[in-house]
Parts: C-alpha cells; structure tokens; sequence
C-alpha cells in the first residue's frame, strides 16, 4: 500500500516568515494531495489540495508545490502569522480508489510572535 | 449547511466491552469514513462507506466493523476492546465518487481502561 511520510515532526518560525513542509508518497498511481490543518483539541480541516495533473496551486498565503516524477509535495506558508501554529498533515490518494487517504504523520508548526 | 457532526463526544470503556460510535456527514455528503487518531501513530484509516457499501478497508482486526444508513449517517462498532483502543475517532465525509478533500467530525475520544 501507499506509504507518505512527512517532514520535519515540528518546526518554529518567527512571525513573518515562511514555513516549508515536504511530504513523499510511495505509489505512483497516488494522484490527489489534500493538506489539513488541526489546531489543537479542534478538528482536522482541509486547507488546499492538489491533483497530479497540476504542478503548483495557491491560496493567499498558502501554496503546494508537487513533483510527480520524484514524488514529493510539499506545503509552504508565507508571511506566517501566530494563527497559523498548528498541526498539519499531508495527505495521499489515488481518486479511484474513493477516499481512502493515507495521511503523513504531522507536523507541528509554531510561529513565534 | 451544519457540520459533520459525532455521537458521544467522550466514553469511558473497560477492556473486553464493546461500543458503536455514530457519525452524521453533512447533508448531500454519501461518502463517510472513519479514521483513528492516536500520539503514536498519527491518522490511520479504518474503513470508507459509500451508498450503504464499505467500499474501502484500512489494516484494522475484524473487532472494527462499520455500517452506513439509507441517510448516509453510520456508525462503527468496536467489539472486545483493547487499551490499544483507546483513540481520537474521526469520521470524514464528501459528497464524491472520487477522492476529494473531506469534512472531519469534532471526533469520539474514546478511552479504555
């Protein structure tokens, strides 16, 4: 089966700077990225996707970037702000296999006011 | 539209019992999946249901079992637990055939002691 993994386990940014977080999947035919934020005691939240047939997507401050041939994604965050402290999780699918989504283990962000 | 919501919040079980949480997707949502979320291991998926049909099925024992209603609510049932049992459980839904981001619930702390 799929196997991501994900990195680093935690990270501290000042405010204002940009956090990267890399992600890599093991099955080629996985084609769909979801990242999702999960503040603590709160639910985990799906903050933008990617699919393979897409290289960059962004939202405001978001972006995901994903190289198929080395199959790797990863999450950056730009101008962070003290909100953004949260645990995020990469995700992996193959979209014809319905929503079975093998999930990185998470990565702990803290932006330091 | 409200949010996928999940019954009970919190449950205390002792080893050997067995329990059935439940998990309402939002409205038009047909796609529900359960997920198990603990420190050690992160978010590992149980098992997906689409149209009353399991249609995915994690690396969980045979004591994990779900179902899903003509409403699309469903519920899982866990049979002679285990203090390995004891969990964050997250039920997710979305509305496609395909993969696509998902909707977590607020999740079932379930502890057994």
């Amino acid at each position: 089966g799929e196997n991501v993994e994900q990195h680093p386990s935690t990270l501290s940014v000042q405010e204002g700077d940009s956090a990267v977080i890399k992600c890599t999947y093991s099955d080629s035919a996985s084609n769909y990225f979801p990242w999702y934020k999960q503040e603590l005691g709160k639910r985990p939240q799906l903050i933008i996707d990617i699919r393979s047939n897409v290289g960059e997507k962004k939202d405001q401050r978001i972006a995901v970037t994903l190289n198929k041939t080395a199959k790797h994604f990863s999450l950056h965050i730009t101008e962070t702000q003290p909100e953004d402290s949260a645990v995020y999780f990469c995700a992996a699918s193959r979209s014809t296999d319905g929503n079975q989504f093998y999930f990185g283990t998470g990565t702990s962000l803290t932006v330091i006011p | 539209k409200a949010g996928v919501t999940q019954t009970p919040r919190y449950l205390i079980k002792t080893r050997g019992q067995q329990v059935t949480l439940s998990c309402s997707p939002i409205s038009g949502h047909r796609s529900v999946s359960w997920y198990q979320q603990t420190p050690g291991q992160g978010l590992q998926f149980l098992f997906e249901y689409f149209s009353e049909t399991q249609r995915n099925k994690g690396n969980f024992p045979g004591r994990f079992s779900g179902r899903q209603f003509s409403n699309s609510r469903s519920e899982m049932n866990v049979s002679t637990l285990e203090l390995g049992d004891s969990a964050l459980y997250l039920c997710a839904s979305s509305l496609a055939v395909s993969a696509e981001g998902q909707y977590f619930g607020p999740g079932t702390r379930l502890t057994v002691t």
